[in-house]
């Protein structure tokens, strides 16, 4: 079946602008996670969903960075005013159920890079 | 305040022969450990797991090891093939994922 499906893959955007990712989840899957991938570090946590449950943002580095899952389904992740520290490759993926029995499912990732 | 720790960045080993990769991390709270295998321009695949209650699994080609004192994890592949070569995160839960900052493993045919 389909896997985690992320647009655009590759994004190249003006410092101070606002950029949209978008991330369509395994279908079923109640977990939804967003990461990212600055160059030679590793995955830093963003944010996750997990069914009706209010997400947990811990990892969200500032308030210029939000997400939202719409019906439980396909997520936004949106960056405002970008920096150029923004720059990386954010992950999203999914799982059948949050947890640790449960591996996550990633997509390809989207490219940002903020000129 | 990076949680788990991968020290080397990379390895290189000669097809054939045994690849270890190592994982330390800092939170006693971690209850599982997973490893991922990340090729270029694709998202990580899971490859293996280890519940705390354990300190060995197998699967095939792959063994994780987890030493609960010394909170170290190692995955070791043997016999190394060159389609391994790859960048390998070690992840720990709690529940959130936690991931290393990889080590890319490069197989020399």
């Amino acid at each position: 079946g389909a896997g985690v499906s992320q647009s655009p893959s590759n994004k190249v955007t003006e410092k101070g602008k606002d950029v949209e990712l978008r991330c369509d989840p395994i279908s079923g899957h109640t977990a939804l996670y967003w990461y990212r991938q600055s160059l030679g570090q590793g995955l830093e946590f963003l944010i996750y969903f997990q069914g009706n449950s209010a997400p947990d943002k811990s990892g969200l580095p500032s308030d210029r960075f939000s997400a939202e899952r719409t019906g439980g389904s396909v997520s936004t992740l949106t960056i405002q005013r970008t920096q150029q520290e923004d720059s990386a490759v954010y992950l999203c993926a999914s799982s059948a159920r949050q947890g640790k029995n449960s591996p996550l499912h990633f997509g390809n990732g989207t490219r940002l890079t903020v000129t | 305040d990076q949680q788990v720790k991968q020290n080397s960045p990379s390895l290189s080993v000669q097809e054939g022969r045994i690849s270890i990769l190592n994982c330390d991390y800092t939170n006693s709270m971690f209850d599982y450990f997973l490893w991922y295998k990340k090729y270029p321009a694709e998202g990580p695949t899971f490859l293996i797991s280890i519940s705390s209650i354990k300190d060995k699994n197998e699967d095939g080609r792959f063994t994780v090891f987890l030493n609960k004192s010394a909170k170290h994890l190692s995955l070791h592949i043997v016999p190394s093939q060159p389609g391994d070569s790859a960048v390998y995160f070690c992840a720990a839960t709690r529940p959130n994922l936690f991931f290393g900052t990889g080590t890319r493993l490069t197989v020399i045919p």
